[in-house]
């Protein structure tokens, strides 16, 4: 059973540039969440999918923040002329849907530096 | 609105022995969950235990206890015979109406020999 797997680990990119991220989820998990995580702050909600469909989307998900899961399996979060505050630690986790309240379980996250 | 409080910037133990990690929440939800998570150095979120508002029985996963009292809206994460590599941050986090994990703000545990 592999876990959540997030590519790349390291992205460090030039104020205004765009980037994107890649989240495998454990293979039965239907549903899949995005957080980003500040420093000496806990992780922040910023969307889910169960299968393809999003959720929900927090407000912090800015109209430069977009993130797809187009066949309900990988999902892609891009973020859209960068800037120094989206320097930040971006998690993924997936979590079944049967059961009530199931543990969700991360990747190791992809941490952003903005130049 | 939900929210998680912890009030413990850090927290130091001796190896071997036993500390605890408070954790307080604020929800209007009947059903609810709370769950700890450990973040070592490295940045993984690792799961380690978890207790639902209806369960009767505290939560315990090995060295993990969680001692939930309901009436005073607290979570605390009892961790039993420490170990060096228990050294980490912890978050306590919680569930209810949506899908979305809430988390407070962490404490870092240093176990020291």
């Amino acid at each position: 059973d592999t876990g959540v797997s997030q590519n790349p680990r390291h992205k460090i990119t030039k104020r205004g540039q765009n980037v994107t991220f890649r989240c495998d989820p454990i293979s039965e998990h239907n549903r899949l969440y995005w957080y980003r995580q500040t420093l000496g702050q806990g992780p922040e909600f910023l969307t889910y999918f169960q299968n393809e469909a999003q959720l929900e989307k927090s407000r912090l998900l800015s109209d430069r923040f977009s993130a797809e899961r187009p066949k309900g399996s990988f999902s892609t979060l891009e973020i859209q002329r960068t800037e120094q505050g989206d320097s930040a630690m971006y998690l993924c986790a997936s979590s079944p849907q049967t059961g009530r309240h199931q543990p969700q379980h991360f990747g190791d996250g992809t941490r952003l530096s903005i130049l | 609105a939900q929210k998680i409080t912890q009030t413990q910037p850090g927290m130091f133990v001796q190896e071997k022995e036993a500390v605890t990690l408070d954790c307080t929440y604020d929800t209007s939800d009947q059903s609810y969950g709370l769950f700890w998570y450990k973040q070592p150095s490295s940045g993984e979120m690792i799961f380690l235990i978890y207790q639902g508002s209806y369960d009767e029985q505290n939560a315990t996963e090995g060295r993990y206890s969680l001692n939930f009292q309901k009436a005073r809206k607290s979570a605390n994460l009892v961790i039993s015979a420490s170990q060096l590599g228990d050294s980490a941050m912890y978050f306590c986090a919680m569930i209810g109406g949506t899908d979305k994990l809430i988390f407070g703000t962490g404490t870092r545990l240093q176990v020291f020999p």
